[in-house]
């Protein structure tokens, strides 16, 4: 166990479909992550949370919300997604914004939309 | 924007040689983070520098930072098996958010 967990580790979904991520981070840390990892390609950050106040969107579309309730937990609904969303979704968290200490990260949810 | 680059992008080694990997930034950075992804696993952190032309070592890694803080190598003495994976650089980025070089994947033959 890292101290960032993400469930569920391996989700198949329909285009049509609704779904959640869900990552809880133990580790009192103030800032949490979204990031895509898609092969071949880096790591793509998604959004950011700092002290549950969403400070960073990267342009993503609109079928990807997340939520963040409390310090410790972060969501991210997904709806109408395409195939070329199939990727590892992982979830990270930060002591502070800057992550100047280092990211913990989550085990990931390896999305497959069919 | 801030990018950090990585070479080589792919390394193929057998079991006992050494193996680098470089990581180059636009601008200077205030530190640089490197993690490693093994198959199949999510990236772990693995050490920061932060002072320029600083060596760390982790048994057989080691990091280093360059004098103008603009880039950083790790090497791996002697690979093992264990070590394969994905070898990720990161540093800060605008808005001081962490920007992750596209990583080098390493291979080791046994």
């Amino acid at each position: 166990e890292t101290g960032v967990t993400q469930t569920p580790r391996h989700l198949v979904m329909g285009m049509t479909n609704k779904k959640s991520l869900k990552c809880e981070q133990h580790l009192g840390h103030n800032a949490m992550y979204w990031y895509k990892q898609s092969a071949k390609k880096p790591l793509e950050l998604m959004f950011v949370y700092s002290l549950e106040e969403r400070v960073e969107n990267n342009s993503v579309p609109s079928r990807f919300s997340p939520e963040c309730p409390n310090s410790s937990h972060l969501f991210l609904h997904l709806h109408t997604l395409q195939p070329e969303d199939s990727a590892l979704y992982l979830c990270a968290s930060s002591q502070d914004p800057t992550g100047f200490y280092g990211y913990t990260f989550g085990s990931g949810t390896r999305l497959t939309v069919v | 924007g801030q990018q950090v680059m990585q070479i080589p992008q792919y390394q193929h080694v057998q079991e006992g040689e050494d193996f680098t990997t470089y990581c180059n930034s636009s601008t200077t950075l205030s530190n640089i983070q490197w993690y490693k992804q093994r198959p199949g696993g999510h990236p772990v952190f693995l050490i920061q520098l932060v002072k320029s032309g600083e060596v760390k070592k982790q048994k057989r890694l080691t990091f280093q930072f360059g004098e103008a803080k603009k880039n950083s190598s790790l090497h791996i003495t002697a690979t093992q098996t264990t070590d394969v994976g994905t070898y990720f650089c990161a540093g800060p980025g605008y808005g001081n958010k962490l920007v992750f070089g596209a990583g080098t994947i390493l291979r080791v033959k046994s």
